[in-house]
C-alpha cells in the first residue's frame, strides 16, 4: 500500500515556466489537500478537494490551479512560476473524521 | 482567523526524560486536533487525533490532551529516546470547514541526546 505518492521529489524551474506537481493516493480517500511549507511560516493550505470534480481555495491559492478528475489524483499546476513559489509542497489525503496522510513532498526551487 | 502557536520552538533533552510539548489555538470552535511528527526531508506522520468531544488520546509512549475551552493541547512523551528526535506539529480543523482543511502551528524541534 503506497499511501500518498508525490512526483517529482525535486525540481528547479526558471521564472515564468509552468509545471505540474503530481499527487496520487491509493486509499480511496475522499479528501485531498495541497500545502506549502516555508521557514517561519509553517504549513499553509493552497487548495483542497472534497471529492472528484470538487475543489476549493485554501489560504494561499494565488498562482496555483488544481483539478480532481478522479478520486486518486490531485495535481497542482503552477501557471507561471515566480521565485516566491520556492517552497516544499505537500499533498495529503484523508477520509471523513480520520487523520490526514501526507506524501514525502516536492522540493521546488524557482530561479 | 484561527491561529495555532507551539511552545517551545525547540527543545533538547537527555534520553530517558519525560517531556511535554505545548500547543495553543485562538478559537475554541474546532472539530478536532492532530499531532504530527516530521523527520528531516520527509512528510508528516500523524501521531494522534483528538476529536473535540474527547479529552485525551494515547498511543504507546505518547499521550495527547485537549482542553478546548482554554484553547490548549499538550503532547506528553514518556521515557524519550534518540529516535524521538524530530519536529512535532499540531494542527486544528476549525468548525465549519471541510475535512480537508487544517491550520498548523509552526512546530517544536525536539532533540533527544544519548
Amino acid at each position: 500500500n503506497a499511501g500518498v505518492t508525490q512526483t517529482p521529489k525535486f525540481q528547479v524551474l526558471k521564472t515564468g515556466q509552468s509545471m505540474t506537481l503530481q499527487c496520487a493516493q491509493d486509499m480511496n480517500h475522499e479528501y485531498m489537500s495541497w500545502y506549502r511549507q516555508d521557514p517561519g511560516m509553517g504549513l499553509r493550505l493552497i487548495h483542497y478537494s472534497v471529492g472528484a470534480g470538487i475543489t476549493d481555495q485554501g489560504e494561499v491559492p494565488n498562482g496555483y490551479n488544481v483539478s480532481r478528475s478522479t478520486t486518486e489524483d490531485f495535481p497542482l499546476r503552477l501557471l507561471s512560476a515566480a521565485p516566491s513559489q520556492t517552497s516544499v509542497y505537500f499533498c495529503a489525503s484523508n477520509q471523513v473524521g480520520q487523520p490526514q496522510h501526507f506524501g514525502d513532498g516536492t522540493r521546488l526551487s524557482i530561479l | 482567523k484561527q491561529e495555532v502557536t507551539q511552545i517551545p520552538a525547540a527543545l533538547s533533552v537527555p534520553e530517558g526524560e519525560n517531556l511535554v510539548l505545548n500547543c495553543s489555538f485562538t478559537d475554541s470552535a474546532i472539530y478536532n486536533l492532530q499531532w504530527f511528527r516530521q523527520d528531516p526531508g520527509k512528510g508528516l506522520t500523524s501521531l494522534l487525533l483528538i476529536q473535540s468531544s474527547q479529552r485525551e488520546q494515547t498511543s504507546g509512549r505518547l499521550n495527547a490532551s485537549l482542553d478546548k475551552s482554554s484553547g490548549r493541547s499538550t503532547l506528553y512523551i514518556a521515557a524519550s529516546q534518540p529516535g524521538d528526535s524530530a519536529t512535532y506539529l499540531c494542527a486544528v480543523r476549525p468548525l465549519g470547514t471541510s475535512y480537508g482543511k487544517l491550520t498548523f502551528g509552526q512546530g517544536t524541534i525536539l532533540t533527544v541526546h544519548p
